[in-house]
């Protein structure tokens, strides 16, 4: 079964303060990806990566930096959060070249005063 | 701008009647489509999927149907149940990237 960890699973930030969203997965899969949900807006993609030390910009990537340590792992920063940052984050895990069948964890709840 | 637009936030449909989700996409390079089911505070999961080279592709009461030339592509849901009631997204992606792009989604209800 596929498996992808999300930490923590909420979180309550202040303006301007460091946050950081982590995600483990153990499928072995090379691609990695940060969505955030908000409603009217579905699922917009801020980071991906094609294997550890790979960092891509997704669609939304402003306010946002990522971190790919290793094929397991895969960080969300926020350096300076905003209140506009408050979302639902999704980290997601697929394997091949295209993207194909992602499996999504549980998602993190932030919220930014 | 949006890439992949799903242009209807809500459906409702009769239980037992055939639910029809639609989405348009403006990248001609696109050749992977998707539709993910996602419950409220739960993660979503894919549904079905097709390659650009096929036009329909059917699973069970699930058929996505893909029309290239007008760039868009459908999930018909046949025999709809209260418990299709959900949050439903479509995606696509471009062979060679990683990236998937999705939707907005539309919420469907199927009442009883």
């Amino acid at each position: 079964e596929a498996a992808v960890t999300q930490s923590p699973r909420n979180k309550v930030a202040v303006t301007g303060g460091k946050v950081t969203l982590s995600c483990n997965q153990t499928n072995n899969h090379n691609n990695m990806y940060w969505y955030r949900q908000d409603t009217g807006h579905g699922l917009r993609l801020i980071h991906y990566s094609y294997g550890a030390g790979s960092t891509e910009k997704g669609d939304i990537p402003d306010g946002y930096k990522a971190s790919r340590p290793s094929q397991e792992n895969f960080s969300l920063i926020l350096e300076l959060a905003t209140p506009s940052q408050t979302s639902v984050y999704f980290c997601a895990s697929g394997q091949g070249a295209s993207a194909e069948t992602l499996y999504f964890g549980s998602g993190t709840r932030l919220t930014v005063l | 701008g949006q890439q992949v637009k799903q242009s209807s936030p809500s459906l409702t449909v009769q239980e037992g009647g055939i639910s029809i989700l639609n989405c348009d996409y403006e990248n001609d390079m696109f050749d992977y489509f998707a539709w993910y089911k996602k419950y409220p505070d739960n993660s979503p999961t894919l549904l079905i999927s097709v390659r650009s080279n096929v036009d329909k592709r059917e699973d069970g009461r699930l058929t996505v149907f893909l029309n290239k030339s007008g760039k868009h592509f459908s999930l018909h849901i046949t025999a709809s149940q209260p418990e299709d009631t959900a949050v439903y997204l479509c995606a696509a992606g471009q062979g060679g990237s990683a990236k998937l792009i999705f939707g907005e989604g539309t919420k469907l209800t199927v009442s009883s």
